[in-house]
């Protein structure tokens, strides 16, 4: 299967301070990707589409100000959650799709656990 | 309504047994179907894929999609123990991803 690659796997910051997480597709050519924010023993929660080259779509409920999404070329999508706060500590993970076949499934980055202290 | 219900469990089956896991979905336009496994602390990794009804079956596990009722399900013979994880049904209902809250299945040796 296509491979997403997401860095970093772990990350702890202080409060107050912002954090980047990169998405990488990097066999394929994504023009949209997904994030989402996993809490302990809870479901995928789809954060917002990360459309290439335009303004990123976000859910209901997700600040678009605190959670800052770029999407500059094909192969990389950046979260940048701002201001973090230790009620943001979580799990992050990025979604691809390979647009090649018309029914393709969604691959996944390694996911980022951050932690904020 | 959710867009995706599946059951929590905990489910726990013997080794060897054939675990069955369910979902059900809201929206009839839903095209693809897909099942992921995840263990603890890691990124959902995709099972199997399903777009037309009836049965697909890939090793030891089979995925049924009935559209008429809006079920899909996945069954997993012989369980083992490494098949302990956490399974997350989704729907693709145009370009977005609708996952379930995922069922926890646990295999006792």
């Amino acid at each position: 299967g296509a491979v997403v690659s997401q860095h970093p796997s772990w990350v702890i910051c202080k409060s107050g301070t912002s954090v980047k997480i990169e998405c990488r597709s990097l066999d394929f050519q994504a023009t949209t990707m997904f994030w989402y924010r996993q809490f302990p023993k809870q479901s995928l929660m789809l954060m917002a589409t990360s459309n290439e080259g335009s303004k990123a779509t976000y859910e209901q409920g997700v600040e678009k100000d605190k959670f800052l999404i770029n999407h500059a070329s094909l192969t990389l999508s950046t979260l940048t959650v701002t201001s973090a706060h230790p009620e943001d500590s979580s799990f992050y993970i990025c979604s691809a799709r390979d647009y090649q076949g018309q029914d393709t499934e969604a691959f996944f980055g390694q996911g980022t656990r951050l932690t904020v202290v | 309504q959710k867009e995706v219900e599946q059951n929590s469990g905990p489910l726990s089956v013997p080794e060897g047994a054939i675990a069955s896991l369910n979902c059900t979905y809201s929206d009839r336009g839903s095209q693809s179907f897909f099942w992921y496994r995840q263990y603890s602390g890691k990124s959902p990794e995709l099972i199997m894929s399903i777009y037309s009804n009836g049965d697909k079956e890939d090793g030891r596990f089979t995925a049924q999609l009935n559209k008429a009722s809006q079920y899909v399900s996945l069954l997993i013979r012989d369980s083992q123990p490494s098949d302990s994880a956490t399974y997350l049904c989704a729907v693709k209902t145009g370009n977005q991803f609708y996952f379930g809250t995922g069922t926890s299945l646990t295999v006792i040796p």
